[in-house]
């Protein structure tokens, strides 16, 4: 199975922008890159998806390298809210069932 | 109001005494998923369901068991074969391929 790879942690000031990297060399070509992000003792929360091109929604944006093999989160302007855990995802399909692998995750850290 | 829910917030067992745990939805979406998460750690899979009276296991299935019988429903059993059941556990639903929906989760501590 493809496996994403993405920093420990990663620090931010408040109201400036945060890239959030993620490396997926080994993914494939109908997986989806997935991100989710999870506050202290709560469940995951979607964030945005994408395959291909680069995707903008109200939360963020995704940009994905043209090789697929890395992508990168972004938060346009931080807030002490966005502190969380941020996961990336690949999204696959296995015997026509679709299953979702998360990493580790990157902790990101706001500062006011 | 839409949602996905599990309850208890929070559950405590003896060693040896299987536990369920509940997870419902009424997003009338196909898939249902359980993980499980320990501290400082990312989610494992450990079953997934695409359709009522179907599901399949995941990464860490041994010493759990679940069952599909609503669409609705997808409990999970962790039964005294799990050899560290102690976790916070996450129910997850979502229409096939798509974005998941995740639950508040439940956190099980076994003694």
């Amino acid at each position: 199975d493809a496996k994403t790879t993405q920093p420990n942690s990663m620090e931010s000031n408040e109201e400036e922008p945060v890239h959030l990297p993620c490396n997926h060399s080994t993914i494939s070509g109908t997986d989806y890159i997935h991100w989710y992000r999870q506050l202290p003792s709560q469940g995951p929360e979607y964030v945005i998806h994408g395959l291909t091109s680069n995707v903008n929604n109200r939360m963020a944006s995704l940009a994905i390298a043209e090789d697929r093999k890395s992508s990168t989160l972004i938060l346009h302007r931080a807030t002490l809210r966005d502190a969380a855990v941020y996961y990336c995802i690949l999204r696959f399909t296995t015997s026509g069932t679709y299953k979702y692998i998360f990493g580790t995750g990157t902790r990101l850290k706001v500062l006011a | 109001d839409g949602g996905i829910t599990q309850s208890p917030k929070y559950l405590f067992r003896k060693e040896g005494q299987n536990v369920t745990l509940s997870c419902e939805q009424n997003l009338n979406h196909d898939a249902m998923y359980w993980y499980r998460q320990d501290p400082g750690q990312g989610l494992r899979l450990i079953y997934y369901s695409q359709i009522v009276n179907d599901f399949q296991k995941g990464d860490i299935a041994e010493g759990y068991s679940v069952s599909r019988e609503k669409k609705e429903s997808f409990p999970l059993t962790v039964t005294s074969a799990q050899k560290n059941p102690t976790a916070f556990y996450l129910c997850a639903s979502s229409h096939l391929g798509a974005e998941q929906y995740f639950g508040p989760g439940t956190r099980l501590t076994v003694t």
